[in-house]
């Protein structure tokens, strides 16, 4: 089956900082690549996410890249701030049997330093 | 606000008792799936339903059951509980559980086992 492995496990940033986490997935089938991110208490939110035929996408302050032949996708984001100490998971997804496989990262607890 | 809501929020029992959590998932959505979480596993898939049918099946023990009623509502029972079922239990609901599709996930049942 899919495994996904997400790295690091931790990360603490200035504000005002990048914060960089990156995911290696090993199914080929793989299509889509949903980001989400879990505040205390919170269940996991969609931030952004990609497709198999797209290699960027951008949303303001967060980006995410997906390097389909290392099977690796990251997640990007710019001049953080204290409201985006979080949990992030990311995942990967497929079709399989007419319905959606999909598999989460470990996460990545992320603490924004002000 | 996802608009996937689940109760309770909080839960208390005691080894070898049944509980059951339960999900209503956004309006319009026909697909209902479960996950565990805890502490060193992550996001654990456990269930699928979609428009009442299992649609697949994750790392779901035998002592858990599911099912999703004619108003598209899921149950979740949980039976002869053990000290490791302890965890956060998430519901997360799509339009129609293929793959590319965002699941938005409520906001969690946290079940204590003692």
């Amino acid at each position: 089956g899919e495994n996904v492995e997400q790295h690091p496990s931790t990360l603490s940033v200035q504000e005002g900082d990048s914060a960089v986490i990156k995911c290696t997935y090993s199914d080929s089938a793989s299509n889509y690549f949903p980001w989400y991110k879990q505040e205390l208490g919170k269940g996991p939110q969609l931030i952004i996410d990609i497709r198999s035929n797209v290699g960027e996408k951008k949303d303001q302050r967060i980006a995410v890249t997906l390097n389909k032949t290392a099977k690796h996708f990251s997640l990007h984001i710019t001049e953080t701030q204290p409201e985006d100490s979080a949990v992030y998971f990311c995942a990967a997804s497929f079709n399989s049997g007419g319905y959606q496989k999909v598999t989460f990262g470990i996460g990545t607890k992320l603490q924004v330093i002000p | 606000d996802s608009g996937v809501t689940q109760t309770p929020k909080h839960l208390i029992t005691a080894t070898g008792q049944r509980v059951t959590l339960r999900c209503s998932p956004r309006s319009g959505d026909l697909s209902v799936y479960w996950y565990q979480q805890s502490l060193d596993q992550g996001l654990q898939f456990l269930i699928q339903y979609y428009n009442g049918e299992e649609r697949a099946k994750g790392n779901i023990l035998e002592r858990f059951s599911a099912q999703q009623f004619p108003d598209l509502h899921s149950e979740l029972n949980l039976s002869s509980l053990e000290l490791g079922d302890s965890a956060l239990y998430f519901c997360a609901s799509s339009a129609l559980g293929t793959s590319g599709e965002t699941q938005y996930f409520g906001p969690g049942t946290r079940l204590l086992v003692l």
